[in-house]
């Protein structure tokens, strides 16, 4: 296992379009995170995951974002009708436990 | 609500020289710190992980401390070398959650 894998890489995407991201965390690991990162910022909690069952929900979250982890595996991210404010770097985590969590490489969206 | 402060937001050095980074937290009643490593364009590394009811972590030429009360953290770098370029993010991890809170960053340049 090298580690967590997120893909696309890069997305470039039309304003209004949808997206969808995907996340596979280490394969032993229970937990995984889903964090949002704008230019000169540090990354910002959206969602979080112990197994199938969604825990937290960030209230940056929008009607607009859904994420799912279909028997507590990969997740998927998708942002529905993609505005220029979503333009940041996805960021995924996954953890066996509390903490210690390893993050993916991201997933670097630009609405344009 | 928590808040978490770095300072300074950049830094420049000539190789060799000791630094540190500052980090604030306004809540002290946190689980752990976690000082990251990230390279442009690239998801975080965790460099050093404090527990609250601990001082001080040391890797290598790497050493953090942390001081709960005062909601202050620092990470220092001893003899620093042009690999060591990148941003260093602070989170802290607060009670009864399972999220990190980051702050937005220190850029950090060793050139030659």
């Amino acid at each position: 296992d090298t580690g967590v894998s997120q893909n696309p890489r890069h997305k470039i995407t039309k304003r209004g379009q949808n997206v969808t991201f995907r996340c596979d965390p280490i394969s032993e690991h229970n937990r995984l995170y889903w964090y949002r990162q704008t230019l000169g910022q540090g990354p910002e909690f959206l969602t979080y995951f112990q197994n199938e069952a969604q825990l937290e929900k960030s209230r940056l979250l929008s009607d607009r974002f859904s994420a799912e982890r279909p028997k507590g595996s990969f997740s998927t991210l998708e942002i529905q009708r993609t505005e220029q404010g979503d333009s940041a770097m996805y960021l995924c985590a996954s953890s066996l436990g509390p903490t210690g969590e390893t993050f993916g490489s991201g997933t670097r969206l630009t609405v344009v | 609500k928590q808040e978490v402060t770095q300072i300074p937001a950049a830094l420049s050095v000539p190789e060799g020289e000791n630094l540190v980074l500052n980090c604030s937290f306004t809540d002290s009643a946190i689980y752990n710190l976690q000082w990251f490593r990230q390279d442009p364009g690239k998801g975080l590394t965790s460099l050093l992980l404090i527990q609250s009811s601990q001082r001080e972590q040391t890797s290598g030429r790497l050493n953090a401390s942390l001081d709960k009360s005062s909601g202050r953290s620092t990470l220092y770098i001893a003899a620093s070398q042009p690999g060591d370029s990148a941003t260093y993010l602070c989170a802290v991890r607060e009670e009864n959650t399972d999220k990190l809170i980051f702050g937005t960053g220190t850029r950090l340049q060793v050139f030659p």
